[in-house]
């Protein structure tokens, strides 16, 4: 099965820079996602990583170590609209699982 | 072009009766996946279906059922429901390839009483 960790909660100043660590341990390793979700609405696509390394997206970048169960998102020059969870799932197994999502918190 | 559609948006069941919940995938997508979202657990895996077959199933109890058509629509059933089901059932739909995402649609938040 799979097994997702990221921490709870997370806060940070406008203008900033956070990093969400990511480890998992799962079977059939077929790519990490990264989602957003604002209160109330559905999760959406930020990234995805299925080799090492690091993919970077305008503001958002993430990175992937598969011999290490390990993946990062990091947010840049923090705004007040990113304050939302932000998920990791891993795909395996024809599955996408989710770890139970890091709440960041930007403040002015 | 049109996202994921999931019908109906918002529904009030009493325990016991049964439930069906619609999603239409993005146009050539063949691939829809069920997540249950509660505030305790987070996102759950349900299903998983490509090209009318399930793929994978999550640890829910038999209640849960789903099917694909050949339209790539796709619908899940929740018979006898309980309070413990009320949640955000959550609808995703992707590409063969799998590494586009996947797209999740609004929702549809049941309530049980």
């Amino acid at each position: 099965g799979q097994n997702i960790d990221q921490p709870t909660e997370m806060t940070a100043t406008e203008g900033a820079i956070v990093q969400i660590n990511c480890t998992y341990q799962t079977s059939g390793f077929n790519g990490l996602f990264w989602y957003q979700q604002h209160a109330g609405e559905a999760p959406t696509f930020l990234s995805y990583n299925v080799l090492d390394g690091l993919e970077e997206k305008g503001r958002f970048s993430s990175f992937l170590s598969r011999s290490k169960g390990y993946s990062y998102l990091l947010l840049k020059e923090l705004q007040m609209k990113d304050s939302a969870s932000y998920l990791c799932a891993v795909r395996g197994d024809y599955k996408l699982s989710f770890g139970a999502g890091t709440t960041v918190t930007v403040r002015a | 072009k049109a996202g994921v559609t999931q019908t109906p948006r918002y529904l009030i069941k009493t325990r016991g009766q049964q439930v069906t919940l619609s999603c239409s995938p993005i146009s050539g997508h063949r691939s829809v996946s069920w997540y249950q979202q509660t505030p305790g657990q987070g996102l759950q895996f349900l299903f998983e279906y490509f090209s009318e077959t399930q793929r994978n199933k999550g640890n829910f109890p038999g209640r849960f059922s789903g099917r694909q058509f050949s339209n790539s629509r796709s619908e899940m059933n929740v018979s006898t429901l309980e309070l413990g089901d009320s949640a955000l059932y959550l609808c995703a739909s992707s590409s063969s390839k799998g590494d586009g995402g996947y797209t999740f649609g609004s929702g549809t938040r049941l309530t049980v009483v």
